[in-house]
């Protein structure tokens, strides 16, 4: 693994099921995010954590949780998908604030349709 | 709250002419701000960011804290600037928020 990585890279999900995307870096940043991208909207932040063992609420929470449990994995699961979770998912992972080099690194996305 | 807002959707301008992209935020700390692009087909890639105030492929970004502005500038443009761009802030506690990206079309 170098930098970033994110799996599934597309999925096609009946509405109700459960899934889990997954995400993970071997960068050692403590910071990780997930984003929803969607046409017109940008970048919207729907979870994210400071480092292993936290999370944080970003600007559209519902429907989606995460957990932390090491620095390196951050897995954004959907309880019971909805068509409106359709998009293309983004993980981030940064470089705690304060340090000189705090740009935050992308995965490749994940782009997932709810039918 | 944080708020990052780029008026823009939608740039078109034709190659050699200046382009400026619009980023206005709102936070009540020292924020971090940045701007990233986004290539077809390509992963989101930091641009520059407001603390090295450095010039990356011809673009520049000045922080303006009396307006709150952090618009990102290039007095050339060229074809291969066509991208997808956002303006960001990090703020205390590593909230990173994006806007709502403005797209921009370089013609030949």
């Amino acid at each position: 693994i170098a930098g970033i990585t994110q799996a599934p890279t597309s999925q096609i999900l009946a509405a109700g099921r459960r899934m889990t995307l997954r995400c993970t870096q071997d960068m050692r940043h403590n910071a990780m995010y997930w984003y929803r991208q969607d046409l017109g909207l940008g970048l919207r932040l729907i979870h994210y954590s400071n480092t292993a063992g936290t999370t944080g609420k970003g600007e559209v929470p519902d429907g989606y949780s995460v957990s932390r449990a090491n620095t390196d994995d951050f897995p954004l699961t959907l309880a019971s998908a909805v068509p409106s979770q359709t998009s293309v998912y983004f993980c981030a992972s940064a470089a705690r604030t304060g340090l000189k080099n705090t740009e935050a690194f992308f995965g490749q996305g994940t782009r997932l349709t709810v039918v | 709250a944080q708020r990052v807002t780029q008026p823009e959707k939608l740039l078109s301008v034709f190659k050699g002419a200046p382009v400026e992209l619009k980023c206005n935020y709102s936070y009540s700390g020292s924020p971090e701000l940045f701007w990233y692009v986004q290539y077809s087909r390509q992963r989101l890639q930091l641009l520059l960011r407001h603390i090295s105030r450095e010039s990356i492929k011809g673009f520049t970004a000045d922080l303006n804290k009396g307006e709150t502005s952090f618009h990102l500038k290039k007095p050339f443009a060229q074809e291969e600037d066509s991208a997808m761009y956002y303006c960001a802030l990090r703020a205390a506690g590593n909230k990173l928020t994006f806007g709502g990206g403005t797209r921009v079309l370089v013609k030949p």
